[in-house]
């Protein structure tokens, strides 16, 4: 089955800084890769995702890029802010006929 | 709006004793999911449903089972609990290889 890993598990960045959060997955028929926010006391929520016929999406401050060649894929925040704080979980499927596999998370800290 | 939801939403409960944990959902989809969160872990899928007649064992099923009653219904039963069991618990929800949305969490206790 897929495997997915997550680097690093805590990540403490000043506010305006940018902040790089690094997966891996095993599965090469894996397709769909979507990151997840989860604010404390709240539920995981989708803030972005790619399939794998881009190599980079954008969203105002957010980015993620991705390699199918080295299986690895990125999220990336810039100008961070302290409501940037918060666990982010990526995940990868086989979109439609696999489950998605999670990473074990990266907490965010954003200090003003 | 249309929303996933999970009932209850905190629970406290002794070793050995069956409870279950209920979800709804109004957004119409097909696919429904368990998940377990514990610090440090991420989250785990106990099972998984892709339409009412489907049922499937996730990578941490030992000690649940679960109940698709309708389209909009997904319920997770423990058994007899257990303290290692104590965790907060997600309910997802998606269509066809699309975004999950999540329910609120139950968080239980077991003690």
């Amino acid at each position: 089955g897929e495997n997915v890993e997550q680097h690093p598990s805590t990540l403490s960045v000043q506010e305006g800084d940018s902040a790089v959060i690094k997966c891996t997955y095993s599965d090469s028929a894996s397709n769909y890769f979507p990151w997840y926010k989860q604010e404390l006391g709240k539920r995981p929520q989708l803030i972005i995702d790619i399939r794998s016929n881009v190599g980079e999406k954008k969203d105002q401050r957010i980015a993620v890029t991705l390699n199918k060649t080295a299986k690895h894929f990125s999220l990336h925040i810039t100008e961070t802010q302290p409501e940037d704080s918060a666990v982010y979980f990526c995940a990868a499927s086989m979109a439609g006929y696999s489950t998605l596999t999670f990473g074990k998370g990266t907490m965010l800290l954003v200090s003003p | 709006d249309a929303d996933v939801t999970q009932t209850p939403r905190n629970r406290i409960t002794k070793t050995g004793k069956r409870i279950m944990l209920e979800c709804s959902q109004t957004k119409g989809h097909d696919r429904m999911y368990w998940y377990r969160q514990d610090p440090g872990l991420g989250l785990q899928l106990i099972y998984y449903s892709f339409d009412v007649k489907d049922i499937n064992k996730g990578e941490i099923s030992d000690g649940y089972s679960v109940s698709r009653q309708a389209q909009a219904k997904f319920s997770l039963s423990l058994e007899s609990a257990i303290p290692n069991q104590t965790a907060l618990y997600f309910c997802a929800t998606s269509d066809f290889g699309g975004e999950q949305f999540f329910g609120p969490g139950t968080r239980l206790t077991v003690l």
